[in-house]
């Protein structure tokens, strides 16, 4: 069964460092996205891509992320220079269809430490 | 502002019985409302959705029920089992393709 892949599962890195997580979609999916988790707290949406372009973003989604598509099958989200709060599960997930017409297929996720 | 909610942050069932997990949603321009079940250690996974033209939705032990104008929906399991301990997402959308928005979970414990 086809599966989201994501790449490192744990990063530990020093406040003020670059991250770069690492996802492969589903390779027949057209929607991309990210959200991520603090601990004990709710799941939150920070970006989604299509068509090679960003074409939403949360306020948490400032300068300091940036997301690619390098080539035909990663998707990676930067975080130039980290914070504690950054600290968070980071979910890639994709989709066929857009967010509000059909099921989001997330990656076991990276789990970010910020020190 | 939270708009999607699960207010009950764990709930104990034993195995057999049914399994009821509420969601109450803010936000009368969400019409997708979806159920995430995340085991330890994994991402969301998919389990149930419901179009808001919809006031029930089933696949096998697992029903869905939509009351719009109380803004709740909840995720009845029955029979629960061992293996459907994991904590629940509830998560609802606008139109046009708008992200989706993640309640707290509920973390379901069921006891053989």
């Amino acid at each position: 069964e086809p599966e989201v892949t994501q790449t490192p599962s744990h990063q530990v890195t020093q406040m003020g460092q670059e991250v770069i997580l690492r996802c492969v979609p589903i390779s027949n999916h057209l929607y991309f996205y990210w959200y991520r988790q603090i601990l004990g707290q709710k799941v939150e949406f920070l970006v989604s891509f299509y068509n090679n372009e960003i074409s939403e973003k949360s306020e948490i989604f400032d300068d300091q992320f940036s997301v690619e598509r390098p080539d035909g099958s990663n998707f990676t989200l930067k975080i130039r220079s980290t914070k504690l709060e950054d600290s968070a599960m980071y979910f890639c997930a994709s989709s066929e269809e857009g967010q509000g017409n059909g099921e989001l297929f997330f990656g076991e996720g990276s789990r970010l430490t910020v020190l | 502002d939270q708009q999607v909610k699960q207010n009950s942050p764990s709930l104990s069932v034993q195995e057999g019985r049914i399994s009821i997990l509420n969601c109450d949603y803010t936000n009368s321009m969400f019409d997708y409302f979806l159920w995430y079940k995340k085991y330890p250690a994994e991402g969301p996974t998919f389990l149930i959705s419901i179009s808001s033209i919809k006031d029930k939705n089933e696949d096998g032990r697992f029903t869905v029920f939509l009351n719009k104008s109380a803004k709740h929906l909840s995720l009845h399991i029955v029979p629960s089992q061992p293996g459907d301990s994991a904590v629940y997402f509830c998560a609802a959308s606008a139109p046009g393709n708008t992200p989706l928005v993640f309640g707290k979970g509920t973390r379901l414990s069921v006891i053989a």
